[in-house]
């Protein structure tokens, strides 16, 4: 059973406003995630830390920004929500298995579904 | 250039049948990691199974195993003995050497009763 929790699960907000996605863990991991998902569609890496105060931007542009100030907290801000940030967000926490980096497995979270109208 | 390629949008299976869902990928590097997870509709993605390039045996558990082809760059999740709760999307995804998951576009399964 993974120990990953986002909040908020839904949230319907307004254009404009500024939010906080929260991610947390409590399985030690060192590395952290957040993926951007369309309905229907893949997985696109938009943060990852591989450590306290470490961030770096993923593959897809994105206007939000992280920090890691604790091991297990990564949240996501918006500072102006805007329609094309709905989607759905999904925070994911890497362990190793075995001896190989390459096989870091994922905890993912039960993501936050976003709508800004 | 596409990593991973998952060619059926959409696949459908009866009830108690075995499906297999195909996914490609595309790496120099000799070390890498090979993975699916499921995703319900309630958002959740939830990991099924992991196959290492360097492992010799295909990566079995439960009712998923994995056809792992490795001079085909191939690595197709076979379900055994299908489930209606076994509807959902399915991501393949994989883990070049201190690099980052990089996941496909997804197969949508749905088991028919």
């Amino acid at each position: 059973e993974a120990d990953i929790y986002q909040t908020p699960r839904y949230l319907v907000i307004g254009t404009g406003k500024k939010i906080t996605l929260e991610c947390s863990q409590t399985m030690g991991h060192d590395k952290m995630y957040w993926y951007q998902q369309d309905p229907g569609m893949e997985l696109h890496l938009i943060h990852y830390s591989y450590g306290v105060n470490s961030t770096e931007k993923g593959d897809l542009s994105s206007e939000s920004t992280v920090s890691r100030i604790r091991t297990e907290h990564f949240p996501l801000t918006l500072e102006s929500a805007r329609p094309s940030h709905t989607s759905q967000y999904l925070c994911a926490s890497g362990g190793i298995e075995g001896a190989w980096l390459s096989n870091e497995k994922l905890f993912f979270g039960s993501g936050t579904q976003l709508s800004v109208l | 250039a596409q990593k991973i390629t998952q060619t059926q949008p959409g696949m459908f299976v009866q009830e108690k049948e075995a499906v297999t869902l195909d996914c490609t990928y595309d790496t120099s590097d000799p070390s890498y990691g090979l993975f699916w997870y499921k995703q319900p509709s309630s958002g959740e993605m939830i990991f099924l199974i992991y196959q290492g390039s360097y492992d010799q045996q295909n990566a079995t558990e439960g009712r998923y195993s994995l056809n792992f082809q490795k001079a085909r760059k191939s690595a197709n999740l076979v379900i055994s003995a299908s489930q209606l709760g076994d509807s959902a999307m399915y991501f393949c995804a994989m883990r070049e050497y201190g690099n980052k998951l990089v996941f496909g576009a997804g197969t949508i399964l749905r088991v028919k009763s």
